[in-house]
């Protein structure tokens, strides 16, 4: 099983600041990464997939990067909807296995 | 706009089997795979298991002998179903969409708003 850590589990921040949010997998995931973004009372939504491609929609202040076992998620500049949990998750093609990391909360400063 | 939407009780009593739908609007169900996932009150995320539309099945080892997952192309529909259940399985229970085969379908594109089940006698 690979286990992804996140880091920082709490961020602080203010509203035009820059964010930078760690994921380190257990072993190299083939960069085979996504992140999502999760706000408070709603399902998680997809920002990035396979480290680096912005899903459909998704603003262009998001970004997402690494290789191997090391992937960051940068927000360049922070709106104020952009205060949430964020996940990083990765997939085991075979046998098929999807885990997620424990997620960092970035709140308001 | 493809949508998901759960149903189900929101109550379950321990030992007996919990039972959800996942409903599929504005796209097909066919060619795409279909995932469950749920949540514990405050914390992180965990796949339970996905079906392809063909009715083929893949489910997380910790949970694997507990779990069935089904398919209905007729009605668009998926359903989820968990024995023995505990206070454990208490958690907001999501259905997804994988990302589209030529991704790898690898992701969740598509998500329910998540349906809360509590396990309580």
């Amino acid at each position: 099983e690979i286990v992804l850590t996140q880091s920082p589990a709490t961020l602080s921040l203010s509203p035009g600041e820059r964010a930078t949010l760690s994921c380190r997998a257990s072993q190299s995931v083939n960069n085979f990464l996504a992140w999502y973004q999760q706000r408070p009372g709603q399902a998680p939504r997809l920002l990035i997939s396979d480290v680096s491609n912005r899903a459909t929609g998704i603003p262009a202040r998001f970004s997402g990067s690494g290789s191997g076992t090391d992937f960051t998620l940068t927000i360049s500049s922070l709106e104020p909807e952009d205060f949430a949990v964020y996940y990083c998750q990765q997939p085991t093609t075979w046998p098929p296995w999807y885990t997620f990391g424990q997620g960092t909360k970035l709140e308001i400063k | 706009q493809v949508q998901l939407q759960e149903s189900g009780p929101g109550l379950a009593n321990p030992s007996e089997t919990l039972s959800l739908t996942c409903t599929v609007s504005g796209g097909p169900i066919t060619s795409y795979f279909w995932s469950w996932i749920r949540q514990p009150p405050g914390k992180g995320l965990e796949w339970i298991g996905y079906v392809y539309y063909t009715g083929s099945t893949h489910f997380s080892p910790s949970l694997q002998s507990r779990v069935t997952i089904s398919v209905d192309t007729s009605k668009n529909q998926f359903s989820l179903k968990l024995t023995s259940v505990t206070a454990a399985d208490t958690a907001i229970y999501y259905c997804a969409r994988h990302s589209p085969p030529h991704t790898g379908s690898y992701y969740f594109d598509y998500w329910g708003q998540g349906i809360m089940v509590t396990v309580s006698s």
